[in-house]
């Protein structure tokens, strides 16, 4: 079976600009979660979705935005991307909640 | 604010020796805890979860838990280089938000 997968895997952005990263669930998972990684620290919870709504929200402002799709895939919408955006962005998948989570391999999202 | 909180490290073990990676959490409402291990520039890897007080191994792995000292602790067996990595701990402290600690590195000497 196939993993998580996220989309792209590496993108340079301008300031100022808008991107969307995306994330498709292991099969037979709900619920996808979505973190921000900057190097040297743990993951920061952003968003959790399932079942298509919002379960759960990070201290993040209103530049980021997300929803989840009939199929359980997921986008991550960020506009106005200031330098500090700069980020490994994780998405990962559970079948409800939070148990046994997994990963995919991240989007590295550079800001210039 | 809920935090999960981990020495960064590095902590340093021979090969052969057991590694104690430990943690805290600050949410009493904290009922699932993670480990995740990193290998720098990959993505986190679900070693173990745990719920319930006391042990739980799974092959050279064990993690603990004590609610009432609201500590979580991963324990490896016979350390291998291949173990060095950053290792998460993590706590779903309910509400569909799990947090993470910053992390502890781990380094396993051949």
């Amino acid at each position: 079976d196939a993993g998580v997968t996220q989309s792209p895997t590496h993108l340079i952005k301008t300031r100022g600009q808008h991107v969307t990263l995306r994330c498709s669930p292991i099969s037979g998972h709900k619920s996808v979660s979505w973190y921000q990684q900057v190097l040297g620290q743990g993951p920061q919870f952003i968003f959790q979705y399932y079942e298509k709504e919002e379960r759960g929200r990070g201290n993040f402002p209103d530049r980021f935005s997300a929803r989840q799709f009939p199929n359980y895939s997921s986008e991550l919408n960020v506009n106005a991307l200031l330098l500090g955006d700069s980020a490994l962005y994780l998405c990962a998948s559970s079948w409800g909640g939070w148990t046994e989570a997994f990963f995919g391999q991240g989007t590295r999202l550079t800001v210039v | 604010q809920k935090e999960v909180e981990q020495n960064s490290g590095p902590l340093s073990v021979p090969e052969g020796a057991i590694a104690s990676l430990n943690c805290t959490y600050s949410d009493r409402g904290s009922q699932s805890f993670f480990w995740y291990r990193q290998y720098s520039g990959k993505s986190p890897e679900l070693i173990m979860f745990i719920y319930s007080n006391g042990d739980k191994e799974d092959g050279r792995f064990t993690a603990q838990l004590n609610k009432a000292s609201q500590y979580v602790s991963l324990l490896i067996r016979d350390s291998q280089p291949s173990d060095s990595a950053t290792y998460l701990c993590a706590a779903d402290t309910g509400g569909f938000k799990t947090i993470f600690g910053a992390g502890t590195r781990l380094f396993v000497k051949a």
